[in-house]
C-alpha cells in the first residue's frame, strides 16, 4: 500500500481550465473505478467532490469532472473560479478494503 | 443528514495510546448501510487512511498500521472509536472520522467530522 502519485501544484487564470493527474497502479486506480477526488481548505476538513471516477455528489458544481485512463485518474476544473484555490486530494480503492490516497496538489488561481 | 464529531485528548505522551471518539448524530450507527473510518493527516501533509468498521463489528484496516490500529464500535452511545497503540511523534496528526457514501467496497468517504489535533510529546 503506497500514496498515489499527483503533482505538487496547479495553477491557473479564472476561466482557464486546470487538470490533476492522480497515479496509481493496477492494484488500486487501474484496477477498480473507484476513485474519488477531495477538496479541502486550510484548517478544514475534505469535501467529496468526485466519486466513482466521474460522478458529482449533489451540490458539487459542473465544473468539476474526473475521468480514468489505465492507472492514472484526473479531476479537471473547468471555468476556473478564485473559490477553487485549495487543495486536492484523490483516493482509490486498492482491494481487499483497503484504500489509498494521494500525495495533494495545491491549486493556484492567478 | 449525517453528521460526525471528534472527541479525545489533544495530547498523548510517546509510547502510550491514543484513543479518540467519534459521535454520529442525524442517524444510527447501527445501519446495516453505513461503514465508518478514520483518517489522519499530519500537519503539512496527505491524508492517510486507518481503518473502518461496520457495527456488525467487522473490521477493516490499513496494512501498515494493522498491528497497532483497533476500531470499534458502540452501539448503546452511537459512536465508535479508534485506538492505537505505541504512538510516537509521527503519529503527530489531525485525526478525522468519516462515513463511507455506500458499501466498504469502493465507497468514497462523505460526510466527514470537523477533525482532531492530536500531538504526540513527553
Amino acid at each position: 500500500q503506497s500514496a498515489l502519485t499527483q503533482p505538487r501544484s496547479v495553477s491557473g487564470s479564472p476561466g482557464q481550465s486546470v487538470t490533476i493527474s492522480c497515479t496509481g497502479t493496477s492494484s488500486d486506480v487501474g484496477g477498480y473505478n473507484y476513485v474519488s477526488w477531495y477538496q479541502q481548505y486550510p484548517g478544514k476538513a475534505p469535501k467529496l467532490m468526485i466519486y466513482d471516477v466521474s460522478r458529482r455528489p449533489s451540490g458539487v458544481p459542473d465544473r468539476f469532472s474526473g475521468s480514468k485512463s489505465g492507472n492514472t485518474a484526473s479531476l479537471t476544473i473547468s471555468g476556473l473560479q478564485a473559490e477553487d484555490e485549495a487543495d486536492y486530494y484523490c483516493c482509490s480503492y486498492a482491494g481487499s478494503y483497503t484504500f489509498d490516497f494521494g500525495t495533494g496538489t495545491k491549486v493556484t488561481v492567478l | 443528514q449525517l453528521q460526525l464529531q471528534e472527541s479525545g485528548p489533544g495530547l498523548v505522551k510517546p509510547s502510550e495510546t491514543l484513543s479518540l471518539s467519534c459521535t454520529v448524530s442525524g442517524g444510527s450507527i447501527s445501519s446495516s448501510s453505513h461503514y465508518w473510518g478514520w483518517i489522519r493527516q499530519p500537519p503539512g501533509k496527505g491524508l492517510e487512511w486507518l481503518g473502518s468498521v461496520h457495527y456488525s463489528g467487522s473490521t477493516y484496516y490499513s496494512p501498515s498500521l494493522m498491528s497497532r490500529v483497533t476500531i470499534s464500535v458502540d452501539t448503546s452511545k452511537n459512536h465508535f472509536s479508534l485506538k492505537l497503540t505505541s504512538v510516537t511523534a509521527t503519529d503527530t496528526a489531525v485525526y478525522y472520522c468519516a462515513t463511507h457514501l455506500g458499501d466498504i467496497v469502493g465507497g468514497p468517504f462523505d460526510p466527514w467530522g470537523q477533525g482532531t489535533l492530536v500531538t504526540v510529546s513527553s
